[in-house]
């Protein structure tokens, strides 16, 4: 499976913009780029994902580098509740979705 | 929906002692997915199925985890003998070819397991 690289943790001030990075090199053709987060105690949860345009829904948006070897999660307005591990996740597999580390986002209000 | 549901929530045990834990995926979802997370390996899949059949097995460490699917509506990840190093955070997720070919997981809560 392609490697996803993101940094490890990330600082964020309530009630500004976040993107967080992840770099993809090795994506091929057919990957679709995922993002998951996953809150404290909880278990992950799907955030968005997108294939070759930016892509926009309630949670988030997802901006693809026009080469496809880059992305970035853009939250528009960060909550305290938006505090999680936001993984980035190419899913090379028809089903198959392989989590690497992830970043740890805080918010500080 | 009640989402994907996972019992125990949470399981402590003496090693050497078998461990069953269970999942009920949302109704109507064709795939079933075992995840374990730990601090040192993160999250790992395990084992998955599609339509109550095991697809991909190759994640399961070793010969004393094993898992079932007998329905569309239950499934079983077992561990006997339970050793402390499998001390950690087991869920389950499912998803549904409905939404198209890349479609999310939903996750269960997890069941923290304690092996002592």
């Amino acid at each position: 499976d392609a490697k996803t690289t993101q940094p490890n943790s990330m600082e964020s001030n309530e009630e500004e913009p976040v993107h967080l990075p992840c770099n993809h090199s090795t994506i091929s053709g057919t990957d679709y780029i995922h993002w998951y987060r996953q809150l404290p105690s909880q278990g992950p949860e799907y955030v968005i994902h997108g294939l070759t345009s930016n892509v926009n829904n309630r949670m988030a948006s997802l901006a693809i580098a026009e080469d496809r070897k880059s992305s970035t999660l853009i939250l528009h307005r960060a909550t305290l509740r938006d505090a999680a591990v936001y993984y980035c996740i190419l899913k090379t597999s028809y089903d198959k979705v392989i989590f690497g580390p992830g970043t740890s986002l805080s918010v500080i209000p | 929906d009640a989402g994907v549901i996972q019992s125990p929530r949470h399981e402590v045990t003496e090693m050497g002692q078998e461990v069953t834990l269970r999942c009920k995926p949302i109704s109507g979802h064709d795939y079933l997915f075992w995840y374990r997370q730990t601090m040192m390996r993160g999250l790992e899949l395990l084992i998955y199925f599609n339509n109550n059949v095991p697809i991909d097995d190759s994640g399961m460490p070793e010969d004393r985890f094993s898992a079932k699917m007998p329905n569309a509506s239950f499934s079983t990840l077992k561990i006997q003998p339970s050793e402390p190093r499998d001390s950690a955070v087991y869920f389950c997720a499912s998803s549904s070819r409905d939404r198209g070919r890349n479609y999310e997981q939903y996750f269960g809560p997890g069941t923290r397991l304690t092996v002592t």
